[in-house]
């Protein structure tokens, strides 16, 4: 089993629509969550932290189930430029200064006007 | 302010010969990594500094490839000698203390 798990896709929804991705993880002992947003043929950028009480960033929230080991991230009134991969990073800490990062192979968004 | 800066953005070589990749970090970031990126295997961590010392290099493939971080201002990751299967963009990442990374614009590497 993969340590961060997510569904491929391509997601193919209409502008306008809610759409959600979910990312499962392994390792209980993971300490913090990201989302990073990679547009075609550049590089990954952070679209948000994902904290255990949940965040919301305008039309993005993104949310941790400690207890069933996923997050997910909703994106409500999707617009066209939203069309992206969105790469699910979980960061597992190990002593002061050491971690180990591991990113998921990301699910692809479609946004069809 | 600039950030993570990658050199060359492009590289085309011959199976066999040796490639070298730079990075500068951002300044102030104490965390470096590089990572490969192939449409098979998405993103893969090769190999990651702290304070300009490797952590965890259980990423980097095989003996041809080795990294350096000789300064908190630079590091290169090599290969030697190049094969068609390591046609990949590689891209430098760094961070404080862990968190948010940012990413370089990568580089495209094609090994004929």
């Amino acid at each position: 089993r993969k340590e961060v798990e997510q569904d491929p896709g391509p997601f193919n929804v209409p502008e306008g629509a809610t759409v959600a991705f979910n990312c499962t993880y392994s390792n209980s002992a993971s300490q913090s969550f990201f989302w990073y947003r990679q547009d075609c043929r550049k590089e990954p950028k952070l679209l948000m932290s994902v904290y255990s009480s949940g965040n919301e960033d305008g039309r993005f929230t993104a949310q941790l189930n400690r207890a069933s080991q996923y997050i997910s991230l909703l994106i409500r009134d999707s617009k066209l430029s939203d069309s992206a991969t969105y790469l699910c990073v979980v960061n597992m800490q190990r002593g002061s200064s050491a971690s180990k990062i591991i990113f998921g192979s990301g699910t692809r968004l479609s946004i069809r006007p | 302010d600039a950030g993570v800066i990658q050199s060359p953005r492009h590289e085309v070589t011959e199976m066999g010969q040796e490639v070298t990749l730079r990075c500068k970090p951002i300044s102030g970031h104490n965390s470096l990594f590089w990572y490969r990126q192939t449409m098979m295997r998405g993103l893969e961590l090769l190999i990651y500094f702290n304070n300009n010392v490797p952590i965890d290099d259980s990423g980097m493939p095989e003996d041809r490839f080795s990294a350096k971080m000789p300064n908190a201002s630079f590091s290169t990751l090599k290969i030697q000698p190049s094969e068609p299967r390591d046609s990949a963009v590689y891209f430098c990442a760094s961070s404080l203390d862990s968190w948010e990374q940012f990413f370089g614009p990568g580089t495209r590497l094609t090994v004929l």
